[in-house]
């Protein structure tokens, strides 16, 4: 099946700074999806990217998907504190709905 | 809003018992799925199901079944629980290619 590499697995960060999560496959993907898990919480859906070059903005989120469909990043502009969790990137087989997941990158933040 | 619920948010079993996780969605989806989480490793698919009765093997069956009567209610079964069955699962249904989770189940086996 589709296998798609996250990085970095973790990342501190000042709070106020960006922070930047890349997601990579060998092969075409279809879609790219991202999820984001609170500590002690279940991952919650962010958003879905189709096309070529997609980008798609959610106040200070940033979701990207590379002209080839083969990379994906996620950029949080001035992290907050409630910007804190792990972040997974998710792809889809065409026709399936079974997704497989990255990884995940824990953000944390120093206050 | 999509619901979807675990029977027990922490559990703690002996090695060799039966265990059942059993997960309810309110949505009537069709796709339910069954995933466990451990540090450093994401999630991974252990079994999911497109229809009642219906179901797959995914990344890591082993060692696990599951039952779908029917079409809100999924569950996972531990046949004889292992030390090495201990983690957080996390069930799911979707709608087109997206995923709804519910809480998850803290299991230990001891």
């Amino acid at each position: 099946g589709q296998q798609v590499m996250q990085i970095p697995q973790y990342q501190h960060v000042q709070e106020g700074e960006d922070f930047t999560t890349y997601c990579n496959s060998s092969t075409t993907l279809s879609n790219i999806q991202w999820y984001k898990q609170r500590p002690g919480g279940h991952p919650v859906f962010l958003i879905q990217l189709v096309k070529s070059g997609e980008v798609k903005k959610q106040k200070r989120l940033t979701f990207q998907f590379g002209e080839a469909k083969k990379n994906s990043s996620l950029h949080i502009t001035a992290t907050q504190t409630t910007d804190v969790g792990t972040y997974f990137c998710a792809t889809s087989s065409f026709g399936n709905e079974k997704l497989t997941f990255g990884t995940g990158t824990r953000l944390t933040i120093i206050p | 809003d999509v619901k979807v619920t675990q029977s027990s948010r922490y559990l703690v079993k002996r090695t060799g018992e039966k265990v059942f996780l059993e997960c309810v969605q309110d949505m009537d989806h069709e796709n339910m799925f069954w995933y466990r989480q451990d540090p450093g490793l994401g999630l991974r698919l252990i079994y999911f199901s497109y229809d009642v009765k219906m179901k797959e093997k995914g990344d890591i069956p082993e060692g696990y079944s599951v039952s779908r009567e029917k079409k809100e209610r999924f569950s996972l079964i531990l046949e004889s629980a292992s030390t090495n069955q201990t983690s957080m699962y996390l069930c799911a249904s979707s709608l087109k290619d997206t995923q709804y989770f519910g809480p998850g189940t803290r299991l230990t086996v001891l």
